[in-house]
């Protein structure tokens, strides 16, 4: 089956240490996004890919980056992990051909946690 | 800034019981809008979506939302809930001029007892 694939499922770092996050998808959609959730929170969009268009928030914190090598692939960076920055990672994909009308299709989510 | 409200963050009801979930959202301009669920240790996924027509828009399992635009609602339905309706319920907007940017409610809990 087509789908988005993340890992690792669960992730713990050291306060400071920097920590990457993968993405992969098999569905060929142009776009890629990663979300950040809090508990009890809306997930709340930090960047996205257009093929090879970055696209950050404004909001989106330095300490966040993101690659995407290939079609397949995007990764999460984050330089010097915070205790605020436990959170569920979510990885999603999007055909591109809506824009605005598009269905995201989700990874299952990292969990990274920060001690 | 656009922003979307979920009035209940959890719902428990009795099988059979219908459900309305509330979902407000705030842009005066023309959106497209979202209905994502979550089942229990499962990805979330697409449950309904509207963008034009009828504002009375069918998904999945049985669910319904209706787009009422003076009320800037997008009010999710069930007339019977099963237990495997059991998930978490988020509530999604696009506009138009967005580009590829959703927002995100913070979600509803649904607990349907046997």
């Amino acid at each position: 089956d087509a789908m988005v694939i993340q890992n690792p499922r669960y992730q713990v770092t050291q306060f400071g240490k920097p920590v990457t996050l993968s993405c992969s998808q098999t569905l060929n959609h142009n776009v890629m996004y990663w979300y950040q959730q809090k508990s009890s929170q809306a997930p709340k969009l930090l960047f996205h890919y257009y093929d090879k268009d970055f696209n950050n928030e404004a909001d989106t914190p330095d300490n966040f980056q993101s690659r995407r090598p290939n079609t397949s692939f995007c990764f999460l960076d984050i330089r010097s992990p915070g205790l605020g920055d436990a959170a569920m990672y979510l990885c999603a994909t999007s055909s591109g051909t809506g824009v605005a009308t598009d269905t995201q299709y989700f990874g299952p989510g990292t969990r990274l946690t920060v001690l | 800034a656009q922003s979307v409200s979920q009035h209940n963050h959890h719902v428990i009801l009795s099988e059979a019981a219908s459900l309305e979930l509330g979902c407000n959202y705030s842009y005066g301009g023309t959106v497209n809008l979202f209905w994502y669920v979550q089942y229990p240790g499962q990805h979330l996924q697409l449950l309904l979506k509207y963008f034009s027509g009828d504002p009375l828009v069918k998904g999945i399992k049985g669910f319904e939302a209706e787009f009422i635009k003076s009320k800037f609602s997008f009010n999710l339905r069930k007339p019977s809930v099963q237990w495997s309706d059991t998930a978490e319920y988020f509530c999604a907007v696009n506009a138009n001029t967005g580009g590829f940017k959703t927002i995100f409610g913070a979600g509803t809990r649904l607990f349907v007892k046997a």
